[in-house]
Order: structure tokens, then C-alpha cells, then sequence
């Protein structure tokens, strides 16, 4: 069975803090790796698609990348309009849909 | 603007009640999911459309019903037998097809179920 697992579940920063989230998964055979942002009361916003170890992507102060166990969410200097939950979610060759982790809420201080 | 439009943005539900619940697509989308959402949990699948006229069961279907009569829609009834219903629920749809990016999900905003 696919898992997900994203750490910390909480994280808060000093603006201009740089720091990584963290989404570890176990499944039978990797479609893609999805990263989204949450904002309270809203529905999940898309970031990016990693597909193969060694891939990397880019927006803004956010960056992507995937080994072939765990996928990191890099923020550089961050702002408070960052501070939202971050969701990771897998695709694989045994699931039907995406399979989401429990999420990382950030908080971003001025 | 394409998306997708969820309705209504918050619904209380008596004991005994079934209600239903929106979701509408304009974005030409074969697949369509509902996902609900718990506080401090990831999203969880109920239900998910990959065609008209066809739907499966997710990971927590029971209590829940959907249809699938037109390409942009896909209603979820939470039913009575539903003892836990209070959850924040997400509808989904991604273009359908089995690779890459094209698997990526565009969600509405969202229903707030609540229990009287």
C-alpha cells in the first residue's frame, strides 16, 4: 500500500528564514509526486509535478526536488503570504488517484 | 474562467437527513473526485469518476453516494448511515488520462459540513 508521510506537521520561520519541507513515500512504482499549497478554508492550489530522482523545479522562493525516496519543498527567504499548509501527494502504478500526506502548516513571522 | 464551482460553501445536516452536495467542471475534464478533509489529516478518497455513467468507490466510501450523468458534474450525497460526517469536502478533476502532468488535480473550493 502507498504511504505518504510530510514533516513537520507545524513550522514556523522568522521572515528571510530559510528552511525545507519534507514528504518521504513508499510506493510500488512512481507515476509523479505532486506538491500543493492549502490556504485555510480553500482548496488545495497547484505547485509542481516531480517524476524521476534527481529532478528539480522552481517558482518563486519555492523549490522542488526528488530522490527516489523522499521529496524535498525548499523555501528560500521567506515571506508571510507563504504561510499556508503544503500538501505532498503521490501517484503510482497500484493507486487510482492521488495519495495525499497529512500536510506541513507553515507560519511565516514578519 | 474555467474551474470548478463547489456549492454550497457551508451545509449543516440534522440527524437522520441526507444531503447532497454540488460540483460542477467546465474545464472538459473525463476524471472527477471527492475527497474529504479532516483537521490535522491528509485528504482522503471517497469516490472518483474517470468517465460518464461510471464511478468507483474510494478509500472511505461507505455512507456517501455519487452520480455521473453529465461529463461536468459529480454529486455526493452524504447519507444517513454516514455516523462521522462533519469535514471539510473537496471536489476535484484532472483531464483523465494515465500519464504525467495531465494527472495533476484543479480542486473547488471547497463544502464545510457541519452537524446540527
Amino acid at each position: 500500500e502507498d504511504q505518504v508521510t510530510q514533516s513537520p506537521e507545524a513550522l514556523r520561520l522568522q521572515e528571510g528564514e530559510s528552511s525545507s519541507l519534507n514528504c518521504s513515500y513508499t510506493v510500488s512504482g512512481l507515476r509523479g509526486l505532486f506538491w500543493y499549497r492549502q490556504d485555510p478554508g480553500k482548496g488545495p492550489e497547484f505547485l509542481f509535478t516531480l517524476y524521476s530522482a534527481g529532478e528539480e523545479k522552481e517558482k518563486e522562493r519555492l523549490k522542488a526536488t526528488l530522490t527516489k525516496k523522499e521529496s524535498f519543498l525548499h523555501i528560500t527567504a521567506p515571506k508571510p503570504e507563504d504561510s499556508a499548509t503544503y500538501l505532498c501527494a503521490v501517484n503510482s502504478n497500484s493507486g487510482y488517484a492521488l495519495n495525499f500526506g497529512k500536510g506541513t502548516s507553515l507560519l511565516v513571522t514578519p | 474562467d474555467g474551474g470548478i464551482t463547489q456549492s454550497p460553501k457551508y451545509l449543516f445536516r440534522k440527524e437522520g437527513q441526507n444531503v447532497t452536495l454540488s460540483c460542477e467542471q467546465n474545464l472538459n475534464h473525463d476524471a472527477m473526485y471527492w475527497y474529504r478533509q479532516d483537521p490535522g489529516q491528509g485528504l482522503r478518497l471517497i469516490y472518483y469518476s474517470q468517465i460518464v455513467n461510471d464511478f468507483q468507490k474510494g478509500d472511505i466510501a461507505e455512507g456517501y453516494s455519487v452520480s455521473r450523468e453529465k461529463k461536468e458534474s459529480f454529486p455526493l450525497t452524504v447519507t444517513s448511515a454516514q455516523k462521522n460526517p462533519t469535514a471539510f469536502y473537496l471536489c476535484a478533476s484532472s483531464i483523465g488520462t494515465k500519464t504525467g502532468e495531465e494527472e495533476k488535480l484543479f480542486f473547488g473550493s471547497g463544502t464545510q459540513l457541519s452537524v446540527l
